[in-house]
């Protein structure tokens, strides 16, 4: 168990959807990460958040948008949602803002779009 | 950020055989990472290189950074079929590349 935590953690919805997958980070660590992985393919960085603040933005597309809470829980929300969206999402945290700092990885949500 | 490329992308063994997986970066590395992720699990971290020329072992795996700290490599001796997984390597940065992994699948 690696202290962070995803829900939800299967989600079946349609085409043209909204969906918000919700992430929390271990005890302690300040920077949230955001993945995909689509099947049997590697990890595409999406974004990164430190402390509240976006720090980091990767191949994420405009219709997905994050934010990280006071709490420093984060979501992420993806919106019109099309089928290629069908993925893995993970969420990963460290203790700092990146660079060396080692990832803990949640479960995953596997979004399924019909 | 900087990119790293991992090869190869699929590996399959005998049990018993020996596995090699590369990192390589066209640009100097602060630091890499590996992490295996198993089938339906999330990536766990595995270790850290730092120094050039870096050498770490952990039971059968081996783990080296190149002297001039643009590749690295994972070697697994001996593998065994709870070794069956995705190994990822990942390159520094606050958008951490990782490569897009070895999968290692092991033959009984």
């Amino acid at each position: 168990d690696s202290g962070v935590t995803q829900t939800p953690k299967h989600l079946i919805t349609a085409t043209g959807q909204r969906v918000t997958l919700r992430c929390s980070p271990r005890s302690g660590d300040l920077s949230v990460y955001w993945y995909q992985q689509s099947l049997d393919q590697g990890l595409q960085f999406l974004i990164q958040y430190y402390n509240g603040e976006e720090r980091a933005k990767g191949n994420i597309l405009e219709r997905f948008s994050a934010q990280q809470f006071p709490d420093l829980h984060s979501e992420l929300n993806l919106s019109s949602l099309e089928l290629g969206d069908s993925a893995l999402y993970f969420c990963a945290s460290s203790e700092g803002t990146g660079g060396a700092d080692t990832q803990y990885f949640g479960p995953g949500t596997r979004l399924t779009v019909l | 950020g900087q990119q790293v490329m991992q090869i190869p992308q699929y590996q399959h063994v005998q049990e018993g055989e020996d596995f090699t997986t590369y990192c390589n970066s066209s640009t100097t590395l602060s630091n890499i990472q590996w992490y295996k992720q198993r089938p339906g699990g999330h990536p766990v971290f595995l270790i850290q290189l730092v120094k050039s020329g870096e050498v770490k072992k952990q039971k059968r795996l081996t783990f080296q950074f190149g002297e001039a700290k643009k590749n690295s490599s994972l070697h697994i001796t001996a593998t065994q079929t709870t070794d069956v997984g995705t190994y990822f390597c990942a390159g520094p940065g606050n958008d951490m590349r990782f490569g897009a992994g070895t999968r290692l699948t092991v033959k009984p």
